[in-house]
């Protein structure tokens, strides 16, 4: 159980260009999602924590316009990168957290590299 | 005072060896204590976890070690395999809130 579900799982795309990618919770409702990013051999960055039917809470010096955050329901969330640049190529991982205990899970990652 | 720091950045261990990888934190009102493996290219995967009520918690090879006094709490990997190598992150939380994590560890595991 505690499956989550990352797609795509890589994702290569022009400078400028916008992508989704989302995350599904495969086996359990989730009210709370969050959005990490993990450049090499670095540590998981907290980005944004978003819970289902509200406003995503990002943390501070991430761009809410540029990382968009969409919560609609209890089991997918999904992370749209606008008007991407070289610089956002990074590892994108989202987890989720089962309703009321604090464990959350992982999902796979999405690579994302922006040429 | 949110900072989770961990130790040592990269560990070498002979098979069959024992892993230790230490954390300590500063804020009291953290209550959880999970432990990640992950693997190159991978999400974290949750290891075992602990919560400040007891002192340890013991699955199958993977221990945590918690001295809630020293505000201090480690993994032990007993007989250490060469497919426990990998990178592995503590973390912790107030509730169900958001983990902290640590700097993560790199274990190489020489068979």
């Amino acid at each position: 159980g505690a499956v989550v579900s990352q797609h795509p799982s890589w994702v290569i795309c022009k400078s400028g260009t916008s992508v989704k990618i989302e995350c599904r919770s495969l086996d359990f409702q989730a009210t709370t999602m969050f959005w990490y990013r993990q450049f090499p051999k670095q540590s998981l960055m907290l980005m944004a924590t978003s819970n289902e039917g509200s406003k995503a809470t990002y943390e501070q010096g991430v761009e809410k316009d540029k990382f968009l955050i969409n919560h609609a329901s209890l089991t997918l969330s999904t992370l749209t990168v606008t008007s991407a640049h070289p610089e956002d190529s990074s590892f994108y991982i989202c987890s989720a957290q089962i309703t009321g205990i604090g464990e959350q899970f992982f999902g796979p990652g999405t690579r994302l590299t922006v040429l | 005072q949110q900072q989770v720091k961990q130790s040592p950045q990269s560990l070498i261990v002979q098979k069959g060896g024992i892993s230790i990888i230490n954390c300590a934190y500063e804020n009291t009102a953290f209550d959880y204590f999970p432990w990640y493996q992950q693997f190159p290219g991978k999400g974290p995967a949750l290891l075992i976890a602990i919560r400040p009520d007891v002192s340890e918690k013991k699955e199958g090879r993977f221990t945590i070690s918690f001295n809630k006094s020293a505000k201090q709490f480690s993994l032990h990997i007993m007989d250490s395999q060469p497919g426990d190598s990998a990178t592995y992150f503590c973390a912790a939380s107030m509730g169900a809130q958001k983990l902290v994590f640590g700097q993560g560890t790199r274990l190489t595991i020489n068979p």
